[in-house]
């Protein structure tokens, strides 16, 4: 079955502890991204990944980095995360950049950083 | 940056009406995409519908099509016949193009509509 997994699902952490969220396609797509939602914010863009070794910022990346060694995964990585990055995340993948390719969403990290 | 606007913070239908969610977009850039995603209280983010902004007619998915009005820069989503199952949150979010049609990777949402459907 065509899938992005995302884990851990549900994650609560202290202030500073480093962390990382996953993200694995079994798609063979190209594109990845990471996304943050926000009440009364819709989604934002934290980085992206036009293929293997290539990522890019998004619209809010401070806080956040991420890695793409391989097709299938693209990790999101929070080095010292604060209670500002409590949120809802999301992965997502296409199959080629984002024009005429559907994304596929992973089913969300909520995250909360006390 | 691209901005999205979506105006209307939620919405209210009866079910087998139509319904407009609104979105404009701010681009000065000739080449770009346009989405529509559906999230329900589920909280999975579903495609519904893509418009390129070459694309000759407006896009057409089932239930669900796009009022792509150019010169305006708004891109409506338009639901036919609303069933009970379609109430949700919906965004709209946009990319813009290269001049060979490939995408540049950044992708930005509006903020939402949420969508009731009354039986």
């Amino acid at each position: 079955e065509a899938q992005v997994t995302q884990n851990p699902r549900y994650l609560i952490t202290v202030t500073g502890k480093k962390l990382t969220v996953t993200c694995s396609q079994n798609m063979n797509h190209e594109y990845m991204s990471w996304y943050r939602q926000d009440p009364g914010l819709g989604l934002r863009q934290i980085y992206y990944s036009m293929n293997v070794e290539v990522t890019d910022k998004g619209d809010v990346p401070e806080g956040y980095k991420v890695s793409r060694k391989e097709k299938r995964n693209f990790p999101l990585i929070l080095e010292s995360p604060s209670p500002n990055q409590t949120s809802l995340y999301f992965c997502a993948s296409s199959l080629r950049g984002l024009a005429k390719n559907i994304q596929y969403f992973g089913a969300g990290t909520r995250l909360s950083v006390l | 940056a691209q901005k999205i606007t979506q105006t209307q913070p939620g919405m209210f239908v009866q079910e087998k009406e139509a319904v407009t969610l609104d979105c404009t977009y701010d681009t000065s850039d000739p080449s770009y995409g346009l989405f529509w995603y559906k999230q329900p209280s589920s909280g999975e983010m579903i495609f519904l519908i893509y418009q390129g902004s070459y694309d000759q007619q407006n896009a057409t998915e089932g239930r669900y099509s796009l009022n792509f009005q150019k010169a305006r820069k708004s891109a409506n989503l338009v639901i036919s016949a609303s069933q009970l199952g379609d109430s949700a949150m919906y965004f709209c979010a946009s990319f813009l193009k290269n001049a060979g049609g490939t995408s540049y990777g950044k992708l930005t949402f509006g903020q939402g509509t949420i969508l009731t459907v009354h039986p």
